[in-house]
């Protein structure tokens, strides 16, 4: 099994829908992420958590919400979905226990909405 | 933040060292030098990070100058599957901890 799952892989949405991507990791790590990426462009951080009880805006929040529902478990919202938001999107974790803060990617969850 | 410069393409031929420079010139004494690379729309994936000494591991190596200004990404005997997206990456100073991905070097290995 993967370290960090996403779920779903692939979604096709309509405009205005509310649709939520998962992510789950067995890292034991305290630290979750979620980006976003753009064709031909690098990724960029909608938000990030240390752990339940933090949650923190990255670069690009406005129209997403998430949820850390556990420590293993961070999740993704988009109340009403918009053609932009159309992207591939990772979820990350790191430990900050340590020196190395290198980071463990997901999959990724490719979403389009119509 | 330090930010950080890298070209937007390299070619190399397979079997060949890829040498993949990266400027930082803003680098904190304390910031790290992460590399990471993209392979066709999958999660980015950790290859190598050092803060002054060069480093060695089973994928690459990692060259430092002296004033840490600039770094070289060395993968020894590059092979198809070395194509990707390259991201070299300056860990933000501070709590957060978060990394942030520039534009990347698009490295395409060549048969």
């Amino acid at each position: 099994d993967a370290d960090v799952t996403q779920t779903p892989r692939n979604r096709i949405t309509k405009t205005g829908k509310r649709i939520m991507l998962e992510c789950s990791q067995t890292k034991g790590h305290d630290r979750m992420y979620w980006y976003r990426q753009d064709p031909g462009l690098g990724l960029r951080l909608i938000y990030y958590s240390f752990d339940v009880k933090d949650i923190n805006k990255g670069e690009i929040s406005d129209g997403y919400s998430v949820s850390r529902q556990a420590q293993a478990k961070f999740s993704l919202s988009l109340e009403s979905a918009i053609p932009n938001q159309t992207a591939l999107y990772f979820c990350a974790t790191s430990d900050a226990g340590t020196a190395n803060y290198g980071y463990t990617f997901g999959s990724g969850t490719r979403l389009t909405v119509v | 933040d330090a930010k950080t410069t890298q070209p937007p393409s390299m070619d190399c031929a397979e079997g060949r060292a890829a040498n993949l420079p990266c400027n930082h010139s803003t680098i904190s004494g304390n910031e790290y030098v992460y590399w990471y690379r993209q392979i066709h729309s999958q999660g980015p994936q950790y290859i190598i990070h050092g803060l002054k000494n060069n480093e060695t591991n089973e994928m690459a190596s990692l060259i430092i100058t002296e004033d840490r200004k600039s770094s070289t990404l060395i993968l020894p005997h590059a092979t198809l599957r070395d194509t990707a997206v390259y991201y070299c990456i300056v860990r933000v100073q501070s709590n957060t901890g978060k990394l942030i991905f520039g534009q990347g070097t698009t490295l395409q290995v060549k048969p």
